[in-house]
């Protein structure tokens, strides 16, 4: 079973400042998915990164997938208060879209 | 466009009974995936259903069991409740059923075992 780390667990900026998270597993990806998720709600889809050394941008958030698509990494740019949440990493283990695995995410909060 | 919708949003129960959610994913969605969410073991897939049949299903006791409506509304019930049920319950609903495409989560519902 693929299994998904992501570090840091927790993380603590104040706003302004740039930050990177990350993603590793020990197998091949075929995809993997980022995700955010503020308190009170459901995870929201960011991004969906496929082919190796793919970079996609959104806004403040730079998404990298690994050469050898085993990591992945997100970069925030001048971090504001509304990034805070916890950012979790997803990739499906075969088949279909609704079955997906999860890291245990990295919970950021962005200070004023 | 309405999201998916999830029902009750919170209950407490004692440990030994047992609880029905239910999940309304958006319209024109015809799949629907459950996870649970806790603070040690994080997100957790369950089941997932697909025009009303069980496409894939977690590593969870017998004691979770789904199912899916011909309107694709999903229902899931957890019997005999113990302590470590306590979670956050996720449903997530997408369109095709494929194996790509935006899976859609919903708000929760947050169950407190005693």
């Amino acid at each position: 079973t693929q299994l998904l780390e992501q570090s840091p667990q927790f993380l603590s900026i104040q706003e302004g400042e740039n930050l990177t998270v990350y993603c590793n597993s020990s197998s091949v990806f075929s995809s993997l998915q980022w995700y955010r998720q503020e308190p009170g709600e459901g995870p929201v889809l960011l991004v969906t990164v496929v082919t190796g050394g793919e970079v996609k941008k959104l806004k403040r958030l730079t998404f990298q997938f690994g050469d050898a698509r085993k990591d992945s990494s997100l970069h925030i740019t001048a971090a504001q208060t509304g990034d805070t949440g916890l950012y979790l990493c997803a990739s499906q283990p075969g088949g279909s879209q609704g079955n997906l695995i999860f890291g245990k995410g990295t919970k950021l909060s962005v200070k004023p | 466009k309405a999201g998916v919708t999830q029902t009750p949003r919170y209950l407490i129960k004692t440990r030994g009974q047992q609880v029905t959610l239910s999940c309304s994913p958006i319209s024109g969605h015809r799949s629907v995936s459950w996870y649970q969410q806790t603070p040690g073991q994080g997100l957790q897939f369950l089941f997932e259903y697909f025009s009303e049949t069980q496409r894939n299903k977690g590593n969870f006791p017998g004691r979770f069991s789904g199912r899916q409506f011909s309107n694709s509304r999903s229902e899931m019930n957890v019997s005999t409740l113990e302590l470590g049920d306590s979670a956050l319950y996720l449903c997530a609903s997408g369109r095709s059923g494929g194996n790509t495409g935006e899976l859609f989560f919903g708000e929760g519902s947050r169950l407190t075992v005693l």
